[in-house]
């Protein structure tokens, strides 16, 4: 059974990158009917899509982060990863890890358990 | 792009039907069949309940049903039972930015 498992520092200073690497057990991250993508969620408020990553590297991104966010895949590790630079108090959230359907509008099917990152220094 | 509008909290009686309804524009839920819907506990990642406006995903009960019209989907649950107490998201998918959007979440309490 495939699971995604989330890794990566708990509290990030402000205006430093925070870096988050998934790790796809029990399938391939080279499987062509799928995507890998970053959700967050602050605490006590709703989801928010930050993007997504095919295995060939090909990456999109939600128009309000672009800037700030990259999404990178690592077949050989069966790992992908995200990085969000310039951070502030208001990137503290639940970020979880997904996997996406390929077709059907990037519904996610599959979710890690989510890690929480503080920004505070 | 703004969040897809939910309702804050629905609620209802064991056995009843409730509805969410989930707002959006022509360029996300109008433009398209791809709306999916997630129910999350507290503490716990978010689950998928309907893909593609009304598809169900295995092991999901058939009491979710979803559907559509214009800029506006639905979440019809049906026997409402106390383990149907959770937030629910939808989502849709922007094709013309290429991008995810949710909503910003319905309470649904279990009377």
């Amino acid at each position: 059974q495939l699971q995604l498992q989330e890794s990566g520092p708990g509290l990030v200073k402000p205006s430093e990158t925070l870096s988050l690497t998934c790790t796809v057990s029990g399938g391939s991250i080279s499987n062509s009917s799928y995507y890998w993508g970053w959700i967050r969620q602050p605490p006590g408020k709703g989801l928010e899509w930050i993007g997504n990553v095919y295995y060939s590297g090909n990456s999109y991104y939600n128009p309000s982060l672009k800037s700030r966010v990259t999404i990178s895949v690592d077949t050989s590790k069966n790992q992908f990863s995200l990085n969000l630079s310039s951070v502030a108090a208001a990137d503290t959230a639940v970020y979880y890890c997904a996997r996406h359907f390929r077709s059907g509008g990037w519904f996610v099917q599959q979710w890690g358990q989510g890690t929480l990152v503080t920004v505070s220094s | 792009q703004s969040a897809l509008t939910q309702p804050a909290s629905v609620s209802g009686s064991p056995g009843q039907s409730i509805t969410i309804s989930c707002t959006g524009t022509s360029s996300d839920i109008g433009s398209n069949n791809l709306v999916s819907w997630y129910q999350q506990h507290p503490g716990k990642a978010p689950k998928l309940m309907i893909y593609e406006v009304s598809q169900w995903p295995s092991g999901v009960s058939n009491r979710f049903s979803g559907s559509k019209s214009g800029n506006t989907a639905s979440l019809t649950i049906s026997g409402l039972q106390a383990e149907d107490e959770a937030d629910y998201y939808c989502s849709s998918y922007a094709g013309s930015s290429t991008y995810v959007i949710f909503g910003g979440g319905t309470k649904v309490t279990v009377l």
